[in-house]
Formats: structure tokens, sequence, C-alpha cells
């Protein structure tokens, strides 16, 4: 089975500066995919970035960037420039990858507030 | 591209009656609908994984005598909450998968609706 933690149950950072948040997994499986998710007060889910575990290359949009250890299993989101519009719940998660749907194994989310 | 409806948005029931939540997949087929319940301030918890024309499959610890999952066509999975109890009182959530997994271009292979805040009095 898969778990993923988030240890920060919330966070705070000032507009305009830089904020990272943690996720660590524990698998056993070598081929799958990372996720970072935003769900605003509205309670969409918005996907932020995604990471596949076969690429060395750490995933990046725009203002946010993951810095992805494989063998530490550690998925860390980091936001620059932060933006009052990124308050929010973020939640890591965590999907196999079998080439068609599968589960996706959430964390206990992060709770971001940016502050003016 | 890539939107799914989930509908109703709220629903407020009375305690021993049922209650249906549709999640509907506008502009692609999805093979898969995934049911997620989340309580506040907490995390999404997976329900049951439901395939077009077979059974759904529970995690464990759901009951599924109690939340029944249809998903008789590409584009529509129903779960009925059935005799509703105040602690089933919940955000439910679906997502949808087009049943391949498309190129990573395609950023998110999941496609979620907007909810379903369920009270129960």
């Amino acid at each position: 089975a898969q778990t993923v933690t988030q240890s920060q149950p919330e966070m705070s950072v000032q507009e305009a500066e830089t904020v990272t948040l943690s996720c660590t997994y524990d698998t056993s499986e070598s081929n799958y995919y990372l996720f970072w998710y935003k769900q605003p007060p509205s309670r969409q889910m918005i996907l932020v970035i995604r990471q596949e575990a076969y690429k060395q290359q750490n995933a990046t949009e725009n203002r946010f960037s993951v810095n992805f250890q494989k063998a530490a299993k550690s998925f860390s989101l980091k936001i620059s420039d932060s933006q009052l519009g990124d308050t929010a719940m973020y939640f890591c998660a965590f999907m196999i990858n079998t080439g068609t749907a599968s589960k996706l194994t959430f964390g206990t989310g992060t709770r971001l507030q940016v502050t003016l | 591209g890539a939107v799914v409806s989930q509908h109703p948005s709220w629903v407020i029931c009375k305690s021993g009656t049922s209650v249906k939540i549709e999640c509907r997949s506008l502009d692609f087929q999805a093979t898969t609908m995934f049911w997620y319940r989340q309580f506040p301030k907490q995390s999404l918890m997976l329900m049951a994984t439901s395939n077009e024309g077979s059974k759904a499959t529970y995690e464990q610890g759901v009951e599924k005598d109690k939340f029944l999952i249809n998903h008789a066509s590409l584009t529509l999975s129903t779960l009925t909450v059935t005799s509703a109890h105040p602690e089933d009182s919940s955000f439910y959530i679906c997502s949808a998968h087009p049943g391949t997994l498309l190129p990573s271009s395609y950023n998110s292979p999941l496609h979620f609706g907007n909810g379903t805040r369920l009270t129960v009095t």
C-alpha cells in the first residue's frame, strides 16, 4: 500500500515571498506519478503540477516547481512570488502508473495562507 | 476540455432518506470514475472505484450496501447514499478518467467534479 505524508498542517507566507511545502511518500512501486493539487475555498480540486517518477528533471509550471528526490521518496512544492490567490489547501498525491486509470492516494494536506 | 459535472452541488436531507449524486463526464468517455469523501479540514479518502458496466470496487471499511454506485454508461456514474444518517454528512467528490493515460502534455489524468456537500439532519 502507498502512503503520502504531509507534515505541515498549516503554513503562512507573505505576498511575493517563496514558500516550500513538504511531502514524503512510501511505495514499493517504481513507476508512478506524483501530483500537487490545490483546493481553494470553493473546494474544486485544481492540478498544480505533476511529476513522472521516471523523469529525473524536476517539473516546473510557472511559479510552481518541485524538488523530487526519488531515493528519499520526497516531493516538495516550491511556490515563488506567492500571490493572495495561492491561499488554499494543498494536497500531495500519488498514483501508480498502470497506463490507465488508477486511484489517487492523497496526503493530509497543508493549509497555505498568503498574507499582505 | 475534460469537464466533469457533479450534481447537486449541495443537498440537505432528512435522516433515513436516500440521496443520489451524479457525476458526468461532459466531453469524454470515462471508463473509470472514482468517488472520494472529504470530511471538514481533512483529506480526500477514496470510497470506491466505479467501472462502466461492472460492479464497483469498494475500499476497505466502506459499506457497499449503504453507498450504492452505478456506472451504467461511459459518461455517467451515480452514488446513492441510502438511509442517510447525520454521520454521512460530508463532501463527496467524483473524478473521471478517459480510459487511457494520455501523454504527459495532458496534465491531469483525472478530472474532478466540483463536489457535493451533503448535510443530513
